[in-house]
């Protein structure tokens, strides 16, 4: 069982490109979360999903978008980077949308130039 | 607002105990939770309080005063391989975490 998968590990884009960062969970999980980490300062919330078909947003959404076509899968779209994006990205799960344990994946390194 | 206070760095021995204390203030409260996180890795889940007292795990056990917005993550018989970052993160109303900006424990020998 691999948990949670993300993709890429790290990439370096130019600023103005778009990026999909992708991230897809195997233990049937309803509710699933991207996180940005910035050194410095605590995980903050960009968007959330707590199921198939449903997304809200969190903390800081401006910038990013996201889709939950299905239970697995749950991908992060930077339509047009920008140098401020310049951050490790964690994608995370858990049961459900309330008082349940959050598991994260490996993280997406991203820089923008 | 939200706010979590933590120390920001801690230095211990190996084989002492040391005590991680996070203080908080949240928009409601659904309970709190200690992750670790190695350098360059992912946060690992630890411990999960939602009553206050002491909830032990073995090495680790962490302690919480909802009337004092105030937790503490107790780690005994310290290893090196406990030098990492530890994460405070109580859950708001809207059952989302705020993070802390964690606590990065080093250990010498």
């Amino acid at each position: 069982i691999a948990g949670i998968t993300q993709a890429p590990t790290s990439q370096i884009l130019a600023a103005g490109r778009r990026m999909t960062l992708r991230c897809t969970q195997d233990m049937r999980h309803n509710a699933m979360y991207w996180y940005r980490q910035d050194l410095g300062l605590g995980l903050r919330l960009i968007h959330y999903s707590n199921t198939a078909g449903t997304t809200g947003k969190g903390e800081v959404p401006d910038g990013y978008s996201v889709s939950r076509a299905n239970t697995d899968d749950f991908p992060l779209t930077l339509a047009s980077a920008v140098p401020s994006q310049t951050s490790v990205y964690f994608c995370a799960s858990s049961d459900t949308g309330g008082a349940d344990t959050q598991y994260f994946g490996p993280g997406t390194r991203l820089t923008v130039l | 607002g939200q706010n979590i206070d933590q120390p920001t760095e801690m230095t211990a021995t190996e084989g002492a105990i040391v005590q991680i204390n996070c203080t908080y203030q949240t928009s409601g409260f659904n309970g709190l939770f200690w992750y670790q996180q190695h350098a360059g890795e992912a946060p690992t889940f630890l411990s999960y309080n939602v009553l206050d007292g002491l909830e032990e795990k073995g090495r680790f056990s962490s302690f919480l005063s909802r009337s004092k917005g105030y937790s503490y993550l107790l780690l005994k018989e310290l290893q090196m391989k406990d030098s990492a970052s530890y994460l405070c993160a109580p859950m708001d109303s809207n059952y989302q975490l705020i993070w802390g900006a964690g606590t990065k424990l080093i250990i010498k020998p």
